[in-house]
C-alpha cells in the first residue's frame, strides 16, 4: 500500500523568507510525486510533479520540489514567500499499478506580512 | 479551455435523503476520478472511469454510493440514503491519459453537509 505523510499541519513563515513544506512517501516501486495547492473556496490546483530525471522539479508560481529517493521525501520549497502563497498544500503519490493519487493530510501555509 | 466543473458547489441535506453530485471533466479527457475529503482529513480516492467504464472502484465506501458516466462525458455520484459520516468535500478530477504519472486536474469540489 502507498502512503504520504505531511508531518506539519501548519507552517508559518514571514514574507520574503524561504519556505519549505515537508512530504515523505512510501510506495512499492517507483513513485510519481505531485504537489497541489488549494486556495480558500477554490479547488485543487496542480503545482508540479516528479516523474523521472532531474531530482529538482520547478513548477508554477516560483515553487520547486526536490525528490530524494534515499530519504523518500519530496519537500516543496520557494526561495522567497509571498503573502499570496498562503493556502493549503497537498502532497500526493501514485505508482505504476495504481492510477489513483494517494494524498497526505495537507499543510496549511501562512505567510505573514 | 474550461476546467473541471462540479455542481452543486454546496449541498445541505438531512440524514436519509438522496443527493446527486455532478462533474463535467475537461473536454477530451477520457479519465475521470472521484475523491473526497472527510472531516479535514486526507483526500481519498473513490473511483476511476475510463470513458463510460469503471476502471477502479476500490475506494467506494459502501453500496449507498453509486457513480455513473453515461456516454463517457459527465459523471454523477449519488448518495442514497445519506448518512452523517458522508459529510465532506467531494472532488472530481480528469486527465487525458490514464498512466500513473499523468496530471489530474481537479474541480472546485462539492461541499456536502448531512444533518
Amino acid at each position: 500500500a502507498q502512503s504520504v505523510a505531511q508531518p506539519e499541519d501548519q507552517v508559518n513563515v514571514a514574507e520574503g523568507n524561504p519556505l519549505t513544506v515537508k512530504c515523505t512517501y512510501s510506495v512499492s516501486g517507483n513513485p510519481y510525486l505531485f504537489w497541489y495547492v488549494q486556495y480558500p473556496n477554490r479547488g485543487l490546483q496542480f503545482l508540479l510533479k516528479y516523474i523521472t530525471g532531474d531530482n529538482l522539479v520547478k513548477g508554477s508560481y516560483g515553487f520547486e520540489a526536490e525528490f530524494n529517493k534515499s530519504q523518500t521525501s519530496f519537500h516543496l520549497k520557494k526561495p522567497s514567500a509571498l503573502v499570496s502563497d498562503s493556502a493549503l498544500y497537498f502532497c500526493a503519490v501514485s505508482t505504476g499499478s495504481a492510477r489513483q493519487l494517494t494524498f497526505g493530510s495537507g499543510t496549511q501555509l501562512t505567510v505573514l506580512p | 479551455e474550461a476546467g473541471v466543473t462540479q455542481f452543486p458547489s454546496h449541498s445541505v441535506i438531512e440524514k436519509g435523503q438522496t443527493v446527486t453530485l455532478r462533474c463535467d471533466p475537461i473536454s477530451g479527457h477520457d479519465n475521470l476520478y472521484w475523491y473526497r475529503r472527510v472531516m479535514g482529513k486526507e483526500i481519498k480516492f473513490l473511483l476511476h472511469f475510463v470513458k463510460e467504464s469503471k476502471q477502479d472502484e476500490s475506494g467506494m465506501p459502501n453500496n449507498r454510493f453509486l457513480a455513473e458516466r453515461t456516454g463517457g462525458t459527465y459523471s454523477t455520484l449519488k448518495v442514497q440514503p445519506a448518512e452523517l459520516e458522508d459529510s465532506g468535500v467531494y472532488f472530481c478530477a480528469s486527465s487525458q491519459d490514464s498512466w500513473s504519472g499523468e496530471t489530474q486536474y481537479f474541480g472546485p469540489g462539492t461541499r456536502l453537509l448531512v444533518l
